[in-house]
């Protein structure tokens, strides 16, 4: 069975400072692991992935992620915060073998105050 | 380029009610997910299907729930003799066929039983 954790379900943050949404996840065999955001009212946007390769992975609007497989997590990290980076977030997980199939995390909300 | 659509965006049925949830994926994509995001929670896989096929429906409530996605036209989350624990937003998520994919969300059907 594939499952996620995101242990914080409330990240609060400053303008201007850096942030980090958790995730870590557990699988048989190799993760595709996503980070998705949504906003109130709205579906899911992607953010980016980690497939293979670096796992240092740049997405949309100056978000990264570090896929680290000894922990079996891959957070989410902005250097810099905006107020408009206030969010609900969700990592998500497909084994390579399992088509179709992802496991969502139950979300982090983020809130970057002024 | 239009993103994947569901429609109605707002649903309201009194109990016992058939609810009727439509979703047309977007250009190219062959694959279709269902989700439900109950308040406060994380999504939940609910079905993944292709055209003409259901691939996965272990997220599926065993009765009065069903979903098709036929040759022509949206797929369809068909909710039968609704209860007010049916509430929800349900989203629908559209891929190109699996491999390395992201999904990509519509803005979700919020279903109201009174």
């Amino acid at each position: 069975a594939q499952s996620v954790a995101q242990p914080e379900d409330q990240v609060n943050v400053a303008e201007g400072n850096p942030l980090t949404v958790k995730c870590t996840y557990s699988v048989s065999g190799n993760p595709y692991l996503f980070w998705y955001v949504q906003y109130p009212n709205r579906g899911l946007q992607f953010l980016l992935k980690y497939i293979t390769g670096d796992n240092l992975v740049k997405g949309s609007y100056g978000f990264e992620a570090e896929f680290n497989k000894s922990q079996t997590s891959f957070h989410l990290k902005k250097p810099s915060a905006l107020v408009s980076d206030s969010a609900l977030y969700f990592c998500a997980v497909r084994v390579e073998t399992n088509a179709g199939k992802s496991t969502f995390g139950d979300g982090t909300t983020l809130t970057v105050k002024p | 380029n239009a993103g994947v659509m569901q429609n109605p965006r707002h649903l309201v049925r009194r109990r016992g009610q058939e609810a009727r949830l439509r979703c047309s994926p977007m250009k190219g994509h062959s694959h279709v997910y269902w989700y439900r995001q109950l308040p406060e929670e994380g999504l939940k896989f609910m079905v993944y299907l292709q055209k003409e096929n259901i691939i996965d429906e272990s997220g599926m409530p065993k009765e009065r729930f069903s979903a098709e996605f036929p040759k022509e036209g949206p797929s369809i989350l068909r909710i039968q003799q609704v209860v007010r624990g049916d509430s929800a937003a349900y989203f629908c998520a559209s891929s190109r066929p699996q491999g390395r994919t992201e999904q990509y969300f519509g803005p979700g059907t919020r279903l109201t039983v009174t």
